[in-house]
Formats: C-alpha cells, sequence, structure tokens
C-alpha cells in the first residue's frame, strides 16, 4: 500500500483559505486518495474522496494533478472548530470479491486555527 | 440515520483480564473493520470482518480477536490485558461494494 506524506502541523487564522499537501509518489492505479479529520476523543470522519483532477463536496475541495503524485485538501474560509487532526490516506477501496482494504494512517497533519 | 455506534464509551481493566469491545454498523454497511489509536498516534488497523469471516489482519498478537454476528454488527475481543494496550479502539463500517469507512467514536480503554 502506497505510503503518504504530510506536514506534522500547520498554523492559520480564522476566514483564510487553507491547503494541506499530501505527496504519495508510489500510488497504484487502483488507489483512491482520502482525507480524513479527528478531533480529540473522537473517530475520524471522512471529509472527501477523490481519484484525480478535483472533488468537491459542502466542506472541502480535493485537487490531484494528472500524475497522480500528491493531492492538496483545500478548507476554504476555516473557523475555530476546523483545528484537528487531517490524514491522507491512498488505497484502493474495495477489494476483489468484497469488503474493503484495510487504512494506513500516517501521523496527519496537525491543523491549529486561531482568531 | 444512525452512524457506526460503539459500546462501552469508556472502560477501566486491569492486567490479565479480558474485554470485549462492541460496534454496530453505519445502516447498510456490511464490513466492519478495527483500529487501535494510541495517543499522539494515527489509528492501527487490527483486523476487518465481511460476511461473519476475518478478512485481513494487522499485526497484532492472537490475544485479539473477534466476530461479525449476521446482523453486521461486531465485536472485538482482547484476552490477557497489558498495561500497552490502554488506546482508543475504534470501529469503522464501509458498504463492500462501494463508499469510503465511517469511524465510530471509539470506546477508551484503560488498563490499570
Amino acid at each position: 500500500l502506497a505510503k503518504t506524506t504530510q506536514p506534522i502541523s500547520m498554523d492559520s487564522y480564522e476566514g483564510q483559505e487553507v491547503n494541506i499537501t499530501c505527496s504519495h509518489n508510489n500510488i497504484a492505479t487502483n488507489d483512491y486518495i482520502t482525507w480524513y479529520q479527528q478531533f480529540p476523543s473522537q473517530g475520524p470522519r471522512f471529509i472527501i474522496q477523490g481519484y484525480k483532477t478535483k472533488v468537491t463536496n459542502e466542506v472541502a475541495s480535493l485537487f490531484i494533478p494528472a500524475d497522480r503524485k500528491s493531492s492538496t485538501l483545500s478548507l476554504p474560509r476555516v473557523s475555530l472548530s476546523d483545528t484537528a487532526v487531517y490524514y491522507c490516506l491512498v488505497g484502493a477501496p474495495h477489494r476483489y470479491g468484497g469488503a474493503t482494504n484495510k487504512l494506513i494512517f500516517g501521523t496527519g497533519t496537525l491543523l491549529a486555527v486561531q482568531p | 440515520d444512525a452512524g457506526v455506534t460503539q459500546s462501552p464509551t469508556h472502560l477501566i481493566k486491569t492486567r490479565g483480564q479480558q474485554v470485549t469491545l462492541r460496534c454496530s454498523p453505519k445502516s447498510g454497511h456490511d464490513t466492519v473493520s478495527w483500529y487501535q489509536q494510541a495517543l499522539g498516534q494515527g489509528p492501527q488497523f487490527i483486523f476487518q470482518y465481511y460476511e461473519e469471516e476475518e478478512r485481513q489482519r494487522g499485526n497484532f498478537p492472537d490475544r485479539f480477536s473477534g466476530h461479525q454476528f449476521p446482523n453486521y454488527s461486531s465485536e472485538l475481543n482482547v484476552n490477557a490485558l497489558l498495561l500497552g494496550d490502554s488506546a482508543l479502539y475504534l470501529c469503522a463500517s464501509s458498504a463492500s461494494w462501494s463508499g469510503p469507512q465511517h469511524f465510530g467514536d471509539g470506546t477508551r480503554l484503560s488498563i490499570l
């Protein structure tokens, strides 16, 4: 499974756009890129998933270049409540014959949003 | 639509004891995975159940075992508890045919 590299921490201010970049040089053809958000003492919360180009939902955008060796999670106009750890993961979401692949988490990026 | 629910939320045990943690998957999901998260670390995959069978296993000893029931709910059992087993235990469910894994808020297990 492809490993990911992301910054250990980032700082931002309320109202700013935050971009967190993740490197995954060994991503496989069937791999998707998935981002999770985790608050202390809570389970990771799914943010967004994509395969190529750009994906957007109500909370974030995911930009994936053509070579797919990196991806960028974009959070528009962050607030204090966006302070959390963000995990980037890559892997095939579905195994042949059923079930889904295990997720391999790194240490994530701690985003600190200040007023 | 209830998400993934886990019980209990907190548990205190002593070394050598056994513990059972429970998980109910999100409605429509048939696959359950268990993760262990130590303080300050990312979650580590323990194992995954699909069609009531263990399908994948991470690097955890046989003291960690599980079960999946016909209604897709699951249990994680840990025998001969060690101090190092203190962690947040997370359950994630998914639909085998599509979609990402969704997590519960975990069971905080403390070993004294």
